[in-house]
C-alpha cells in the first residue's frame, strides 16, 4: 500500500518563486493535513481539511494556500516563497478526527530550501 | 502555554537500560493519545496508542493519567535500534487537528 504520497521530496526555490506541494492518500481518509517541521519547534499545523470540500487554517497559515482537490488529494501552495519557509513539510491523513483513537499517517516529507 | 509539552532530552542510555519519557497536555477535553517515533530525516510513524488503562507492546509501555494530564512511555531493555525521536501526540474531543510535542531524542549507546 502506498499510504500517503508526497511530491517532490526535495526542492530549492529562489525567494519570490511559487510552487505547489502535492499530496495524495489511498486509504479513503476524510481528514488531511499539512505540517511543517523546524528544529526545536516540532510539527506545526499549516492547514487542514476535515473533509472533502473544506479547508481550515492551522497554527501557521500565513504565506500558504491549500486546495482539497478531491477526497484523495490535498495540495499546498507557496505563492511567493520566503527564506522563512525553508523547512520540512509533511502531509498527513487520518480517518476522521472525531473518531476515537484514529491515528495520523504521514507522507515521506518534502525538504524545501528557499534561497 | 503549549498544547503538548515534552522534555526534549537528549537521553543517552546504554543498551539494556530502561528509559521513561513524560509528556503533559493542556486541554483536559482530550480524546486520544499517541506516541510516534521519528527517525532522522524520516516521517513520524505511530509507535503506539495510549489507552486509559495503560497498554503494553513488547518492551514498550504507555500510560495515561487524565487527572494530572500526562502521558508516559517506558522502554525496557533498550536496543540500538530504539535510537530516534519520540513524539507525544494528543487529539482533543472537539478539535480537528492533532497536537504534537516537540519530541524527545533518545540515543542508545553500545
Amino acid at each position: 500500500n502506498a499510504g500517503v504520497t508526497q511530491t517532490p521530496k526535495f526542492q530549492v526555490l529562489k525567494t519570490g518563486q511559487s510552487m505547489t506541494l502535492q499530496c495524495a492518500q489511498d486509504m479513503n481518509h476524510n481528514s488531511m493535513y499539512w505540517y511543517r517541521q523546524d528544529p526545536g519547534m516540532g510539527l506545526r499545523l499549516i492547514y487542514y481539511s476535515a473533509s472533502e470540500g473544506t479547508t481550515d487554517k492551522g497554527e501557521v497559515p500565513n504565506g500558504y494556500n491549500v486546495s482539497r482537490l478531491n477526497k484523495r488529494e490535498f495540495s499546498l501552495r507557496l505563492e511567493s516563497a520566503a527564506p522563512s519557509q525553508t523547512s520540512v513539510y509533511f502531509c498527513a491523513s487520518s480517518e476522521a478526527t472525531g473518531s476515537a483513537n484514529t491515528e495520523a499517517f504521514f507522507g515521506q516529507g518534502t525538504r524545501l530550501t528557499v534561497v | 502555554r503549549k498544547e503538548v509539552e515534552q522534555d526534549p532530552g537528549p537521553f543517552n542510555v546504554p543498551e539494556g537500560a530502561t528509559v521513561a519519557f513524560n509528556c503533559t497536555y493542556s486541554n483536559s477535553a482530550s480524546q486520544s493519545f499517541f506516541w510516534y517515533r521519528q527517525d532522522c530525516r524520516k516521517e513520524p510513524k505511530l509507535l503506539m496508542s495510549v489507552y486509559s488503562s495503560g497498554n503494553e507492546d513488547g518492551r514498550f509501555t504507555a500510560q495515561l493519567n487524565r487527572a494530572s494530564q500526562y502521558i508516559s512511555l517506558l522502554i525496557r531493555d533498550s536496543k540500538l535500534s530504539d535510537s530516534a525521536t519520540y513524539l507525544c501526540v494528543v487529539l482533543p474531543y472537539t478539535g480537528n487537528q492533532f497536537y504534537f510535542g516537540t519530541g524527545t531524542s533518545l540515543t542508545v549507546i553500545p
